[in-house]
């Protein structure tokens, strides 16, 4: 059974047109992760929650935004988007922080295309 | 502040050996590798903490040196499902709340 899912799995966008990814876990975890991974590079952190605490990344552009309303769901607002920010996102859980040692679960990712 | 991987690339045979290495310029309190298969999310190997330990998972085994700052994870007599890209991620002896991945190292192998 799939533990953390992400809709939709494919977006294309155009530029400048708001757009939102969802994340959803089963796994009732406490933190829940928003990366950005460009091809062949590695996931870059945007920000994540550890229960209803936001921490963002400090070189994360405001034109990301996002929204932990319950402790299932996460969503990643992109309010204007640009051709940089074509890429695939990854969602990520964990129990704990990274400073302790639980692992991080990852969704399938959605790629995002824009136009 | 991002993990050094090397080699950027491999290519093997089914059943040669490979290592890869990561190191840091940060004292590190743990060691995450995962494996990314094209087009799908990474996938946990293990986690190795502070102490020099080592671990394994069938052919698949790593180690963690604290005082060099380095992990290096190796793959024994390699099977056609390890092809995939490698990424070795830090967490600083801060403990900071994130895992710094490293750029990855890109694994082939050949029938």
């Amino acid at each position: 059974d799939a533990m953390v899912i992400q809709n939709p799995r494919y977006q294309v966008t155009q530029f400048g047109k708001p757009v939102t990814l969802s994340c959803s876990q089963t796994l009732n975890h406490n933190v829940m992760y928003w990366y950005q991974q460009k091809s062949s590079q590695a996931p870059k952190l945007l920000f994540h929650y550890y229960d209803k605490d936001f921490n963002n990344e400090a070189d994360t552009p405001d034109n990301f935004q996002s929204r932990r309303p319950n402790t299932s769901f996460c969503f990643l607002d992109i309010r204007s988007p640009g051709l940089g920010d074509a890429a695939m996102y990854l969602c990520a859980t964990s129990r704990g922080i990274a400073g302790s040692t639980d692992t991080q679960y990852f969704g399938p990712g959605t790629r995002l295309t824009v136009l | 502040q991002q993990p050094v991987q090397s080699p950027q690339a491999v290519i093997l045979r089914e059943g040669e050996d490979a290592v890869i290495n990561c190191s840091s310029s940060k004292a590190l309190y743990s060691v995450h590798w995962y494996r990314q298969k094209h087009g799908e999310a990474p996938v946990f190997l293990m986690i190795l903490l502070k102490g020099g330990e080592q671990k394994g998972h069938e052919k698949i085994s790593a180690s963690f040196n604290e005082k060099k700052q380095q992990s290096s994870l190796y793959l024994t007599a390699s099977q056609l499902s390890y092809s995939g890209t490698y990424f070795c991620g830090t967490v600083d002896m801060n403990r900071d709340d994130k895992i710094i991945f490293g750029k990855g190292t890109r694994l082939h192998i050949l029938p």
